[in-house]
């Protein structure tokens, strides 16, 4: 199995606080990305990293920002965290080169009450 | 940010029976198209990743095909068992390959009926 993991995997929060993901990687991959997971929608991409500091913004950005200061770890910030935002958070990595196939966390189910 | 689309929605298949959905994506820009099988409480697994016109893989019962002149993949599955009840996702990278994001299509649900 890909080393990748999620944490926490479980988290519940109140409307208004901050709440940060991390995703941890042993693979040494370039490209990380944030997805969320909706009934109805499938995976939505949130945000992704190509490399240390570069990331860009996704489908559904608006409400998140991420950080990437070294290869292993992509973290995700709700800065203030509304009900719109419970959902299950996956994160994904893939390798450089064109037939690279992505691994994903155990995804992190968020909760905003 | 890529348009994947993905049909049908779900589909019911007796056991037994073959079956095959769709994956359609846009032809320009296209770098790579991938497959993955996501199983309830579980995270997707990959199944394929194609990038040449014309390209088939298989992976035992299921196999992909992939157009990418006209835009899409069809995943086939043959002889559906209870165990291949899953959702099938599709993914398309742009050009950029990785810096162009990885985006999926909202999946097919697969439910194979006993």
């Amino acid at each position: 199995d890909a080393g990748i993991t999620q944490s926490p995997r479980h988290k519940v929060t109140e409307t208004g606080t901050p709440v940060t993901l991390r995703c941890h990687q042993t693979e040494n991959h370039r490209y990380m990305y944030w997805y969320r997971q909706d009934p109805g929608h499938g995976l939505r991409l949130i945000h992704y990293s190509y490399g240390v500091k570069d990331t860009d913004k996704g489908e559904v950005s608006d409400g998140y920002s991420v950080s990437r200061s070294k290869t292993e770890d992509f973290l995700l910030t709700l800065e203030s965290a509304t009900s719109s935002q419970t959902s299950v958070y996956f994160c994904a990595i893939t390798g450089q080169g064109r037939i690279a196939e992505a691994f994903f966390g155990q995804g992190t189910r968020l909760t905003v009450v | 940010i890529l348009n994947v689309e993905q049909s049908p929605q779900s589909l019911h298949v007796q056991e037994g029976d073959s079956t095959n959905f769709t994956c359609s994506f846009p032809s320009s820009n296209f770098y790579a198209l991938h497959w993955y099988r996501w199983e309830t409480a579980k995270s997707p697994e990959a199944l394929f990743v194609m990038t040449l016109n014309g390209d088939e893989k298989k992976k035992g019962r299921i196999s992909a095909t992939l157009n990418t002149k006209e835009g899409y993949s069809y995943l086939y599955i043959k002889g559906s068992q209870p165990e291949d009840s899953a959702t099938y996702l599709c993914a398309s990278l742009g050009a950029g390959g990785g810096a162009d994001g990885l985006t999926f299509g909202k999946g097919t649900h697969l439910i194979i009926q006993p």
